[in-house]
C-alpha cells in the first residue's frame, strides 16, 4: 500500500464552477478525514467519516460543500460554485480508528479560483 | 471548544543546540496530542503522539495537564530536523485540531 491518495493533486477553476476532489486512503482504515488548509494555518477540520457514515461537519463548512464515501472506501469531497475564498490546499487524511489514532494524511490537492 | 496554540511562527536554532517547539492546548475533556511534521515537499507526517511517550528522531514532548501544554523538544538539532511542527489535539470522538505551526530552521 502506497499510503493515501488524492486526485487531482492541482486544481484551477474559474468562480461559479463545481468542482470534485478524490481521496483513496489506506485500505484497510476505516476513517477519513478531510482538512482545509490556506497559507499560514493549520490544517482546518471539515468533516469525517467512519465506514460509510459522515459523523461530523464542521460548522464552518457551508452548504456549498459536500462530501461522500459511499462504500466506506475512497471519499469525494465537493464543492458547488466555487468562490475564491475557497482557494487552498485540501488534504485528506485516514486512520484506524481505536480509540486515539494517528492519521496519515494525503499529499493534498491545491485549489486556485480564479 | 477546541484550540491549540503555537506561539511562534518562526524559530531559528544552529545545529547542536537545543530546540523547543511550544504548543498550549484548551480541552475541557481528556486531551490526546500529537505533533506532526511536513519536511519540504512533502506530506504532512506523525512525528509522535504523547500517549506512546517514546522518542522520535531524538525528539521528546511531555503532556503537562496543569500548564495545558505540550512542548516538543530535543537537545541538539540538527540540519535535517529544518521542517513545519504542527501540533494536534484528538478527542474521544477522533476529530482533531491543528495548531497553525512552527517553522523550525537549523542553520549550519
Amino acid at each position: 500500500d502506497t499510503g493515501v491518495s488524492q486526485d487531482p493533486r492541482h486544481k484551477i477553476t474559474k468562480r461559479g464552477q463545481n468542482v470534485t476532489f478524490r481521496c483513496d486512503p489506506i485500505s484497510e482504515h476505516n476513517r477519513l478525514y478531510w482538512y482545509r488548509q490556506t497559507l499560514g494555518q493549520g490544517p482546518e477540520f471539515l468533516t469525517y467519516f467512519q465506514n460509510e457514515a459522515q459523523l461530523e461537519k464542521s460548522r464552518l463548512l457551508s452548504d456549498r460543500f459536500s462530501a461522500e464515501r459511499p462504500k466506506g472506501s475512497f471519499s469525494t469531497l465537493e464543492i458547488q460554485r466555487t468562490e475564491q475564498g475557497d482557494s487552498a490546499m485540501y488534504l485528506c487524511a485516514s486512520s484506524l480508528w481505536t480509540g486515539g489514532e494517528t492519521q496519515y494524511f494525503g499529499p493534498g490537492t491545491r485549489l486556485l479560483v480564479l | 471548544a477546541q484550540r491549540v496554540t503555537q506561539p511562534e511562527k518562526l524559530l531559528s536554532v544552529f545545529k547542536g543546540a537545543p530546540v523547543e517547539l511550544k504548543c498550549n492546548y484548551s480541552y475541557s475533556g481528556s486531551p490526546e496530542l500529537f505533533w506532526y511534521v511536513q519536511y519540504s515537499r512533502q506530506r504532512l507526517q506523525l512525528l509522535l503522539r504523547h500517549i506512546s511517550r517514546e522518542s522520535i528522531k531524538g525528539f521528546t514532548a511531555d503532556l503537562n495537564k496543569g500548564e495545558t501544554s505540550f512542548h516538543l523538544k530535543k537537545p541538539f538539532a540538527q540540519e535535517e530536523d529544518s521542517a513545519m511542527y504542527y501540533c494536534a489535539l484528538g478527542t474521544n470522538a477522533g476529530k482533531s485540531t491543528f495548531g497553525d505551526g512552527t517553522t523550525l530552521t537549523v542553520k549550519p
